[in-house]
């Protein structure tokens, strides 16, 4: 199984500010197949990256994947005051299709 | 627009199964997986399992072998999600929802909108 360990736990900021995700695995995905999503409370979770770089339909161009086999990134610059949320990765590389445990952005 | 739209809250003893349904609508059903992912209260995304119902059999995390079941009627565009043997461990929201390409467990979009899952005695 593909473990994945998201830092920080939790990373506070203000709006304006560049803000920056990691998601290491512990073994390498191949094909980049990392996605990123974003949960906001009582809510699904929303995609927002795949293909480790790939903006999701609708989604600003402020969100910004990079990295591949096991050290990923998600950027998010100019940070709006929706985007206040927790993220998650998941790898769909192999089954089970893992998530990490999360990075809580907070103001 | 593909839409996946879950079955309603349940309430379940210990000891006991539930049946969630999720039901795509809007496009293409047999080509695509269908994930079963769980959330405990304060707690991360747990993928449970899925199915891709033009290919049969379900693909399950060992964690829940044994104890989950996943299958698909595609003659109405459901898939269903039973896990037995309830436990407290158990309560959670359960959240299906369809990959984002045909044919194989890829990033997952859209997401159902979620079913609560309370194991209580």
């Amino acid at each position: 199984e593909i473990v994945l360990t998201q830092s920080p736990d939790t990373l506070s900021l203000s709006p304006g500010e560049r803000a920056t995700l990691y998601c290491r695995a512990s073994q390498s995905v191949s094909y980049r197949y990392l996605a990123w999503y974003q949960q906001k409370p009582g809510q699904a979770p929303r995609l927002l990256i795949y293909g480790a770089s790939s903006r999701a339909t609708d989604i600003p161009d402020r969100f910004s994947g990079s990295g591949s086999g096991t050290d990923f990134t998600l950027t998010i610059r100019r940070l709006e005051p929706e985007d206040f949320a927790v993220y998650y990765c998941q790898q769909y590389d192999n089954s089970p299709y893992t998530f990490g445990q999360g990075t809580k952005l907070e103001i | 627009q593909v839409q996946v739209v879950q079955s309603g809250a349940e309430v379940k003893k210990p000891g006991s199964s539930v049946k969630v349904s999720c039901k795509a609508s809007g496009g293409s059903f047999s080509s695509y997986a269908i994930s079963w992912v769980r959330q405990a209260p304060g707690q991360g995304l747990e993928w449970m399992g899925g199915i891709i119902p033009i290919f049969g059999p379900a693909n399950y995390a060992q964690k829940f072998q044994g104890r989950v079941t996943i299958t698909a009627d595609e003659s109405t565009s459901t898939v269903y999600m039973e896990l037995s043997s309830l436990r407290s461990e158990d309560t959670a929201v359960y959240y299906c929802a369809r990959a984002g390409v045909r044919g194989s467990y890829s990033w997952i979009d859209p997401w159902g909108q979620g079913t609560l899952v309370t194991v209580s005695s």
